[in-house]
């Protein structure tokens, strides 16, 4: 079993819709929760991290996590066609500098 | 501010040929230098990381090396290209904080 599960998609949408992007996780001892967006051949861009249970909203993001769940989420909101991208959940433990990547969603937004 | 820069961008190499990917990272001072790759369609992979200057760990073994001649400079080697090396390449960095930042990444194709 992979230390973190991302359904790879592709997800397609129309512009407009909320998109739900998700990860599971099998260790409970993952701690700090990030979330990176990655264009088409280019590095993956941070977007959004936290390290509690609950939510964190930063403009039409809001990232979602439920440690007893062992589930993280990430919610789009008013999505655009530049938001278009692979979005990859990313965990790490208490100790430690290595972060245990998911395999990546493919979202496509359509105008 | 932190920037990391890589190069080159993309490169094309016969089998057999050695390699050499450069990273380098402005703003800041003993951060923790990271080493993926990342094929097709497919997550990151780690290869190597250092906690500091001469301090290299192999995550996976392979036909490629890692040296950290400076404290912000991180080179990704090999001697002998093989076909299954072909990817991108994206070099990273750490410090305090458990939030990882990547650069632009090279597209490494292998003939």
């Amino acid at each position: 079993q992979k230390e973190v599960e991302q359904d790879p998609g592709p997800l397609s949408v129309p512009e407009g819709a909320i998109v739900s992007l998700n990860c599971t996780y099998s260790n409970s001892a993952f701690q700090y929760f990030m979330w990176y967006r990655q264009y088409s051949r280019k590095g993956p861009e941070l977007l959004m991290y936290t390290y509690s249970s609950g939510n964190k909203e930063d403009g039409r993001f809001t990232a979602q996590v439920d440690k007893s769940s062992k589930y993280i989420s990430l919610f789009i909101r008013d999505s655009q066609p530049s938001d278009s991208a692979t979005y990859l959940c990313a965990i790490k433990g208490t100790s430690g500098s290595r972060l245990t990547f998911g395999e990546g969603t493919q979202l496509t937004v359509n105008p | 501010s932190q920037t990391i820069h890589q190069w080159p961008a993309t490169l094309v190499q016969p089998v057999g040929s050695p390699l050499s990917l450069e990273c380098t990272v402005e703003g800041t001072s003993n951060p923790n230098l990271y080493w993926y790759r990342q094929a097709a369609g497919r997550g990151l992979q780690l290869l190597f990381y250092s906690v500091g200057i001469g301090q290299i760990s192999s995550e996976v073994p392979q036909n490629l090396s890692a040296s950290r001649p400076q404290d912000r400079q991180f080179i990704l080697s090999s001697k002998k290209l093989l076909l299954s090396d072909s990817g991108f390449y994206l070099c990273a960095w750490t410090q305090a904080s458990y939030e990882q930042y990547f650069g632009p990444g090279t597209r490494l194709t292998v003939t």
